[in-house]
């Protein structure tokens, strides 16, 4: 069955960076592209970018752009998203999740990011 | 961006009732809206696909439809593991963009 297993939780300061991984199982990983999508508390679900594992071709939020990059190690079935200059606000719940012609079908279990001081 | 307004945020129900959720699109998506459930601490379930197709496995009286750029999940018959949130997602274009929620309680 399809799964995405995401990393653990993370506690950064302020201006740091937070690097996650979404490993891909159940399916062949290059044949799908990859969301990351994050929902911080109280707000609704906020989508970040994809990216191709097939090809690498990616696409960013404009909100985002300048601040996060997706990779993929297809060797891995891994996808990876960092974000930097973090800030209060990017407390949130991130997920990944696997995209397809009609949209997501399947979503990571999420990874908790604490921004604090 | 396409702006998704979902109605009501909550509804107190009952097991039984018949439950419809609706979301509006603030532009023509086509069919290219998405239906999620998710429950506290879990990741969102894709309920209903393309407006109206039932996503493997997700169980019958679960329904979509749209008209132009409103777009209804109903609920037949509530059952007691259908209490959670409800999401709206436009998968037409980037920004992928979601509604705000509705969350179903218990009466």
């Amino acid at each position: 069955q399809v799964q995405l297993v995401q990393s653990g939780a993370e506690v950064k300061e302020p201006g740091a960076s937070v690097k996650f991984s979404c490993r891909a199982s159940g399916y062949t990983f290059t044949s799908y592209v990859m969301h990351w999508v994050r929902q911080a508390p109280g707000q609704r679900f906020e989508w970040m970018g994809w990216i191709n594992p097939g090809n690498g071709d990616r696409k960013y939020s404009q909100k985002f752009q300048g601040r996060v990059i997706v990779t993929r190690d297809t060797s891995a079935s891994t996808a990876y998203m960092e974000l930097s200059s973090l800030r209060s606000e990017d407390t949130a719940v991130y997920y990944c999740a696997r995209g397809y012609s009609s949209g997501i079908d399947y979503w990571g279990q999420g990874t908790l990011v604490t921004v604090s001081s | 961006d396409i702006q998704m307004t979902q109605s009501p945020s909550s509804l107190s129900t009952s097991v039984g009732d018949r439950v419809t959720i609706t979301c509006r699109a603030s532009q023509s998506i086509s069919s290219y809206l998405n239906w999620y459930q998710q429950k506290p601490g879990k990741a969102p379930k894709l309920l209903i696909y393309a407006a109206s197709s039932l996503q493997n496995g997700v169980p019958s009286r679960f329904s979509g439809s749209e008209s132009g750029t409103d777009f209804t999940l109903t609920i037949s018959s509530l059952q007691p593991e259908d209490f959670a949130t409800y999401y709206c997602q436009q998968s037409y274009t980037t920004p992928l963009t979601f509604g705000g929620g509705t969350r179903v309680e218990i009466k």
